[in-house]
Formats: structure tokens, sequence, C-alpha cells
């Protein structure tokens, strides 16, 4: 166990929908990550934020967002899914805003039909 | 933009013998540089890292090496044994003072390792 709590495991939805996927970061660590990694994209950054705060934005389309609550956790909305967005996303946390001591969660895998 | 190069994409060793994956980052910026092993189906797990001030680390069968001139990097696995195959990672970021966390990753390395 890596500390860092992703949930849902399995997610399956329809296209048009809209999901909405849960972290909890390791205890101690202020900055929360989304990756999401497709099957022929690799680990693709999405967003940082440090203690409640945006901190980086990678390529998260229009359709994406995500926040940080007082607690730390963090929660990433997906609307109007397309087939396109399925795979596996994954939530990571680190101590600082470096991205020393990073751990990954064990990730949500989303599946849009 | 930044942008990191990974190769081989697939890699075919047999039992014992050793594994090299280079990759090449584009930001100069760029100052640390973790490898991530990941096996089907689990999280990515950090396995080595480096830092820009360092030109190699090694932790058991494991080594990294680092040019920056080159700004290329490569990780080493010796006497590789079966449990070794999974995809690897590298990955590259700036965590310099007002920087971010920001990881970017290679595409990834499958590793099979044959009995």
């Amino acid at each position: 166990d890596s500390g860092v709590t992703q949930t849902p495991k399995h997610l399956i939805t329809a296209t048009g929908q809209r999901v909405t996927l849960r972290c909890s970061p390791r205890s101690g660590d202020l900055s929360v990550y989304w990756y999401q990694q497709s099957l022929d994209q690799g680990l693709q950054f999405l967003i940082q934020y440090y203690n409640g705060e945006e901190r980086a934005k990678g390529n998260i389309l229009e359709r994406f967002s995500a926040q940080q609550f007082p607690d730390l956790h963090s929660e990433l909305n997906l609307s109007s899914l397309e087939l396109g967005d399925s795979a596996l996303y994954f939530c990571a946390s680190s101590p600082g805003q470096g991205a020393y001591g990073y751990t990954f969660g064990s990730g949500t895998r989303l599946t849009v039909v | 933009g930044e942008n990191v190069e990974q190769h081989p994409s697939t890699l075919s060793v047999q039992e014992g013998d050793s594994a090299v994956i280079k990759c090449t980052y584009s930001d100069s910026a760029s100052n640390y540089f973790p490898w991530y092993k990941q096996e089907l189906g689990k999280r990515p797990q950090l396995i080595i890292d480096i830092r820009s001030n360092v030109g190699e680390k090694k932790d058991q069968r494991i080594a990294v090496t680092l040019n920056k001139t080159a700004k290329h990097f490569s990780l080493h696995i010796t006497e590789t044994q079966p449990e070794d195959s999974a995809v690897y990672f590298c990955a590259a970021s700036n965590t310099g003072s007002g920087n971010t966390g920001k990881l970017i990753f290679g595409q990834g390395t499958t590793l099979q390792v044959k009995p």
C-alpha cells in the first residue's frame, strides 16, 4: 500500500456522461498530481495542486477539471466523456511542491462505452 | 516544449544478461530524473532517481547514469531476473525554486527477461 488512495478502482460509463475520480494523498503530503495513462500515450501530466491551490497545468482538456479540498484530498471531474477518454487515471502525491518523494496511487480505470 | 524520448520501446534479454534503457530530455533546466517500474495493471513505482549534481548512482543491480551536456540519462540493470520483466519509464523534472513537481515521462520500455 503506497498510502495514496484512489477511488473507484474501476468505472464504466457511457459517452456524454460525467464522472468524478477521488484521491487521498499520503499522510503529510501537500501536493497532489493527476496523470492520464492511455495505451499508446504513456503517462501524461494533467494537473498539480499544492496545499489547496493549482500549481501547474499540463495538457488537460477543458472538459476536465480538478480541485483540492482543505483536507487535501483531490477530485478530478471528467465531463462530456468520449471514447478516447478511456484510460488509467493515476493520482500521485509528494511532500512539497517539487517532484521529490513522489508516490502513485493504484489508479482508476475508466472505460467509456 | 518539454519532451523526453525513451529507447528502445521493447527489450528482450536472457536471464542473467544486462539491460540498458536510454532517455534524452529537451529542457536543459531539468535537474531531477527518476525511473519507474510498472507491472501490468499496477501503479508506477520508483526504483531509482538521480539529481543533476551527480553523474552516476547505483543501488544493487540497478544503476543510472546522467550526461548533462548531452541531456541524456540511462538505466542499467545487471544480472536480470524474470521478476524484472515490466514496463520501465524514465522521467524528468525541473525542481528549482518556483518550479513545480510536474514529471515529463518517456514513452516506456517493455522489458522481457526470458528464463
